[in-house]
């Protein structure tokens, strides 16, 4: 069955960067994309980003553009999220997401678990 | 970029119907895909595509769509259901992002 399994909660200061992991598991990790989207307490889901995991290529929300980074390693069916020059507005779960394409949609059919990220001096 | 907009709140009697709509420019290009959110649960895929459900979603859920809004309804709404729903499409920028609505809350009376 399709799995993906997130990094713990993590503790970072304003300033810092934080690198998410998302590691995939029961479908062939490469026909897949990938996406981040985040949810800050109380808040709306936020979609951050996304990656083409056959290829690489990535693009970002431009509300994040500057400071995301998102990769991934095929060996290891692991996609990541890295988000930098952390603020406490980026306190928040941050989910990967697999997007399927079919009957006309994208559709985010598997997520991960979520990874809390604190950010507090 | 483009906005989907939703109602905050809804709420139905239990056993009723409810409709829950999203509104935005890309929905005349793209379906929306709806998702179901339970406190301190991920989300959860419930329709996508014209109206298509995954395995495990019950029957009560269906999904429509005319010119820029998008509708879920739940006919015949359990106390299960209460949850946020969240619409999302692809923006029709061609900028190959994505858009979440603002979620509506649902509440089962």
């Amino acid at each position: 069955q399709v799995q993906l399994v997130q990094s713990g909660a993590e503790v970072k200061k304003p300033g810092a960067s934080v690198k998410v992991s998302c590691e995939a598991s029961g479908y062939t990790f490469t026909t897949y994309a990938m996406h981040w989207v985040r949810q800050a307490p109380g808040q709306r889901l936020e979609w951050m980003g996304w990656i083409n995991v056959g290829n690489g290529d990535t693009k970002c929300s431009q509300k994040f553009q500057d400071r995301v980074t998102i990769t991934r390693d095929t060996s290891t069916s692991t996609a990541y999220m890295e988000l930098s020059s952390l603020r406490s507005e980026d306190t928040a779960v941050y989910y990967c997401a697999r997007v399927a394409y079919g009957l006309g949609s994208y559709s985010f059919d598997y997520w991960g678990q979520g990874t809390l990220v604190t950010v507090s001096s | 970029s483009s906005e989907l907009t939703q109602d905050p709140a809804v709420s139905v009697a239990l056993g009723q119907t409810v409709r829950i709509t999203c509104q935005g420019a890309s929905l005349r290009s793209y379906y929306a895909t709806w998702y179901q959110q339970k406190p301190q649960q991920a989300p959860l895929l419930v329709i996508y595509g014209k109206n298509n459900r995954p395995s495990g979603i019950p029957d009560r859920f269906s999904g429509s769509s005319s010119g820029n809004t998008a509708s879920l309804t739940i006919t015949g709404a359990q106390a299960e259901d209460e949850a946020d729903y969240y619409c999302n499409s692809r923006d029709s920028s061609g900028n190959h992002v994505w858009v979440f609505g603002g979620g509506t809350k649902l509440t089962v009376l």
